[in-house]
């Protein structure tokens, strides 16, 4: 069975600076990664994923992520912060060889001060 | 397009009682699935379908029945409600071609059990 962990449950980061959220996961088959974004009381939405194409993946907001398979990681990041980016994040992996079965990690709660 | 709709918005149920969450998308997507959120652990998955007629367990199927008779249609069923699912309950959807196409998620359903 697939697994993810997101190390922090919150991050915060001033304005402008360097944001990094991060994910490892295990695997026994070729998997497929996605990071959502949760805004207060609202659904989830995609940011990116990453399906065994390049390995570095460009999302929306100026988030991207690479696939490392040899650290198991798939890092978010994004240059500069904004206060639009408060939210929580979450890493979520499909199984290979049967990708409607998505696993989410628990989650990381990004707060950006001004 | 509406996306995916759930109803109700909030419920709070007594021990016991049974309901039943209601999931519905205009995509024409075959996959639906049914997540719960408890603080702490991300999103687990319920019970999934990859199409009418078709459903099967997910991480934490006990205490939820589920049907697919349409397309656009996947309710969720509580028999009788216990305190332990209390939790807010999110219905996603999407394409199943062969590929892990995201997600897309409803608004969710708070619940209460008492």
């Amino acid at each position: 069975a697939q697994s993810v962990t997101q190390l922090g449950s919150h991050v915060s980061v001033s304005e402008g600076a360097l944001v990094l959220l991060r994910c490892n996961y295990s695997s026994s088959v070729p998997p497929y990664l996605f990071w959502y974004v949760q805004y207060p009381n609202q659904g989830l939405q995609l940011l990116l994923k990453y399906t065994s194409a390049a390995t570095l993946v460009k999302g929306i907001n100026g988030f991207e992520a690479e696939f490392k398979k040899s650290e198991t990681s798939f890092h978010l990041t994004k240059p500069s912060a904004h206060m639009s980016d408060a939210a929580e994040y979450f890493c979520a992996v499909s199984e290979g060889n049967n990708f409607n079965k998505f696993y989410f990690g628990s989650g990381t709660k990004l707060n950006v001060k001004p | 397009n509406a996306g995916v709709t759930q109803t109700p918005k909030f419920q709070v149920l007594k021990t016991g009682q049974s309901m039943t969450l209601q999931c519905a998308q205009d995509m024409n997507h075959e996959y639906m699935s049914w997540y719960r959120q408890d603080p702490g652990m991300g999103l687990r998955l319920i019970h999934y379908s990859v199409g009418a007629g078709i459903t099967d367990q997910g991480e934490v199927p006990n205490g939820y029945n589920v049907s697919r008779s349409t397309t656009e249609d996947f309710p969720l069923r509580l028999l009788s409600a216990a305190p332990s699912q209390t939790s807010v309950y999110f219905c996603a959807s999407s394409q199943d071609r062969g590929r892990p196409y995201e997600q897309y998620f409803g608004p969710g359903t708070r619940l209460t059990v008492t």
